[in-house]
């Protein structure tokens, strides 16, 4: 199966933390991915985790794997109001395709 | 370094007509793939091209076909449009053939009327 699940919405005080989260299905997907597009905009990569790591962190961005659950987390530190943005988990699949979620829409608010 | 170029921005056609779209990868990519996003959704894989092979394809009918020139650039075709077609159409290239690093364009809005 495909299906790469998030939740829609996610509000945000300035400043404090957001996590966003995504169930997905191929056990087998080798990469897994977080995606921010802005609005009239294309996607930008914001960072990627290999399967066989639980954790990555990069500035302000952690991502937490759980391969048992097949639950991916980013967390973001600090949101700003440019964090405001659709953001999408992806997996690998067949080496060839990336399949997406439906995306959560995260409003950061002063 | 200029990133992956789409052309044009936005288009708007009639049901039955046909359409191109065109995409140019990030200078020495060599793997150019396309996808659909539907307003309010994900994107969804259309077609990957890598050294002018078609190595993967979406769940997408035949109206649908692509292609990969020897400069590495692409182009979308759709024939027969469809209202359900209108959609935000996005370019991606990558280095070869993995996914490690995939770079997406802007995107061409496509509205069919």
């Amino acid at each position: 199966g495909e299906d790469v699940e998030q939740s829609l919405f996610l509000s945000v005080r300035e400043g404090d933390s957001s996590v966003i989260n995504c169930t997905y299905t191929d056990s087998s997907s080798t990469y897994l991915y977080w995606y921010k597009q802005e609005p009239g905009a294309g996607l930008q990569l914001l960072t990627y985790i290999f399967s066989n790591m639980d954790m990555k962190q990069d500035q302000r961005l952690t991502v937490l794997l759980n391969k048992k659950d097949k639950h991916l987390s980013l967390r973001i530190a600090d949101t700003q109001t440019g964090d405001s943005a659709i953001y999408f988990c992806a997996e690998s699949f067949n080496d060839y395709k990336l399949s997406f979620g439906a995306g959560t829409t995260v409003t950061v608010r002063a | 370094d200029a990133g992956v170029t789409q052309s044009p921005t936005h288009l708007i056609k009639t049901r039955g007509q046909h359409v191109t779209l065109r995409c140019s990868p990030i200078s020495g990519h060599k793997s150019v793939s396309w996808y659909q996003q539907v307003l309010g959704q994900g994107p969804q894989f259309i077609f990957q091209y890598y050294e002018k092979e078609e190595r993967g394809r979406g769940n997408f009918p035949d109206r649908f076909s692509a292609r990969q020139f020897p400069n590495y650039s692409s182009e979308l075709n759709v024939n027969a449009l469809l209202l359900g077609d209108s959609a935000l159409y996005l370019c991606a290239s990558s280095l070869a053939t993995g996914l490690e690093k995939l770079f997406f364009g802007s995107g061409t809005q496509l509205s069919v009327l």
